[in-house]
């Protein structure tokens, strides 16, 4: 039972234009949502994140909105760069509890950003 | 200077051997991961440490064996492989427990088992 979907496996975007990544979630309890890129033959590294409190979240060229009535967030990222081309994860954390910080992860979205 | 390294990168193995993965971070953190990256690309934790001591096993075969020597390492020894062990394991660290600060979570680069 997959918590966070990532519906969209791979997106392609024109230089320039703006890239848009959607992710949903079915747990309510998730309070705080996080963007990870990655790269082949690395590992993820966080982009940008926001908490349940708020609804925008803006750093450089990257923004992640959250509409928590419909259990969806999404990345923008404009004007999307070849460099951006990448793999991103959503992921979703509930509060903290003795166990630490409980990331629950999408399959992820494959970005492809064409010259 | 990697933050969080792992090895070996590689590993091709066959069914019912014992094979181990090593962790290691020079971040400082208290609280080290592993995360399993299935054929579905889903990244899923397996076992949490904090402090050389474990404080998540999400419901993972008894095969695998999270050892701690330090809180920077944290080793993951699997018992008997089989095929469904193939995947990419990836090792992560953050500051600690308790912090939910942006990006706390680092990875490193990553682990490819295959079982054969």
């Amino acid at each position: 039972d997959q918590q966070v979907k990532q519906n969209s496996p791979s997106l392609s975007v024109q230089e320039g234009r703006i890239s848009i990544l959607n992710c949903d979630y079915t747990n309510s309890m998730f309070d705080y949502f996080l963007w990870y890129k990655k790269y082949p033959a690395e590992g993820p590294t966080f982009l940008i994140s926001i908490s349940s409190i708020k609804d925008k979240n803006e750093d450089g060229r990257f923004t992640v909105f959250l509409n928590k009535s419909a259990k969806h967030l999404s990345l923008h990222i404009v004007p999307s760069q070849p460099g951006d081309s990448a793999v991103y994860f959503c992921a979703a954390s509930p509060p903290l509890s003795n166990a630490g910080n409980m990331l629950t992860f999408g399959g992820g979205t494959r970005l492809m950003v064409k010259p | 200077d990697t933050a969080v390294s792992q090895t070996p990168k590689y590993l091709v193995t066959q069914m019912g051997n014992d094979k181990s993965i090593k962790c290691e971070q020079n971040l400082g953190h208290d609280t080290m991961y592993w995360y399993k990256q299935d054929s579905k690309k889903f990244l899923k934790i397996m076992f949490s440490y904090n402090n050389k001591e474990l404080i998540i096993n999400e419901t993972v075969p008894n095969r695998f064996s999270p050892k701690s020597p330090d809180k920077a390492h944290l080793n993951l020894h699997i018992n008997s492989l089989e095929l469904g062990d193939s995947a990419v394991y990836f090792c992560a660290s953050s500051q600690d427990r308790w912090t939910k600060n942006t990006g706390e979570l680092f990875f490193g680069e990553g682990s490819r088992l295959t079982v054969l």
